[in-house]
C-alpha cells in the first residue's frame, strides 16, 4: 500500500533557485494538506486543498504557491528559495469529516529542503 | 493562530517506565488526536478521540478527551525501546471545508538503557 507518497526525499538548494515538490496518494482522499516542521515548532500548515481544482492558505502560505490539477495530487511551489525555508516539508490527505471518515490525516514521509 | 501547549517537551526514563504528557488549548476542539512520528518519517496516527470524556485505548496506549474540549492526555504504560520518538497531540474543529488541524509542538521520548 502506498498511501501518500513525496518527491524528492532530499534537495538542496541555492537561494534564489524555484522547485516543486510533489505530493501523490492512491487513498482517493477529498482532502490534501501541505506543513512545513522546524525544531521545537511541531507541524504548520503551508496549503491545504478541499478538493481537484481548489488550494487554500494555511497559517504559513508567504512564500509557497500550490496546485491540485488531479485529485490525486498536491503540488508546492517554491518561486525564489529562501535560507528560512529550509524545513522538513510533510504531505497528508484526509476524508472530510462525515459519519465513516472522520478527517484522519495520513502522511508522507517528508522532503528535507535545505536552501543555502 | 490556535496555539495547543505540549508538555513535557521531552521525557528520559526507563524501559518499563509509564509515560504521561498532555495537550492543553485556549480554544475547544471537537477531535484530539495522538501522533508519533520516528526519526525520518512522517507523523503516524495513534488514537483519534471524537467525544468530551472519551477514554480509548490502543494496545498499551491510553488518551483521553478533556471534558472541557480544551485538553487530552496520552498515557503509555509498560514502556519498550520501540516507544521512542516523537508524541504530537492535535486538535480539529470540523466545519466543513474548513478542517485543519492545529499541532501540538511534541513530546520527544527517550528510552535511558
Amino acid at each position: 500500500n502506498a498511501g501518500v507518497t513525496q518527491t524528492p526525499k532530499f534537495r538542496v538548494l541555492k537561494t534564489g533557485q524555484s522547485m516543486t515538490l510533489l505530493c501523490a496518494q492512491d487513498m482517493n482522499h477529498e482532502y490534501m494538506y501541505w506543513y512545513r516542521q522546524d525544531p521545537g515548532m511541531g507541524l504548520r500548515l503551508i496549503h491545504y486543498s478541499v478538493g481537484e481544482g481548489t488550494t487554500a492558505k494555511g497559517e504559513v502560505p508567504d512564500g509557497y504557491n500550490v496546485s491540485r490539477l488531479k485529485k490525486q495530487n498536491f503540488l508546492l511551489g517554491l518561486e525564489s528559495a529562501a535560507p528560512s525555508q529550509t524545513s522538513v516539508y510533510f504531505c497528508a490527505s484526509s476524508y472530510p469529516s462525515g459519519v465513516l471518515a472522520k478527517n484522519i490525516q495520513y502522511f508522507g514521509a517528508g522532503t528535507r529542503l535545505s536552501v543555502l | 493562530g490556535q496555539q495547543l501547549n505540549q508538555s513535557p517537551q521531552s521525557m528520559f526514563i526507563q524501559e518499563g517506565e509509564d509515560v504521561s504528557m498532555n495537550c492543553t488549548s485556549s480554544s475547544i476542539f471537537n477531535t484530539w488526536l495522538w501522533y508519533k512520528q520516528d526519526p525520518g518519517e512522517g507523523p503516524v496516527l495513534l488514537i483519534a478521540l471524537y467525544k468530551a470524556g472519551e477514554l480509548t485505548s490502543n494496545g498499551r496506549l491510553t488518551a483521553q478527551f478533556g471534558i472541557t474540549r480544551k485538553d487530552s492526555f496520552l498515557n503509555i504504560s509498560a514502556s519498550i525501546p520501540s516507544d521512542v520518538g516523537i508524541y504530537f497531540c492535535a486538535g480539529l474543529i470540523s466545519n466543513f471545508g474548513n478542517e485543519k488541524l492545529t499541532f501540538g509542538t511534541g513530546t520527544r521520548l527517550t528510552i535511558i538503557p
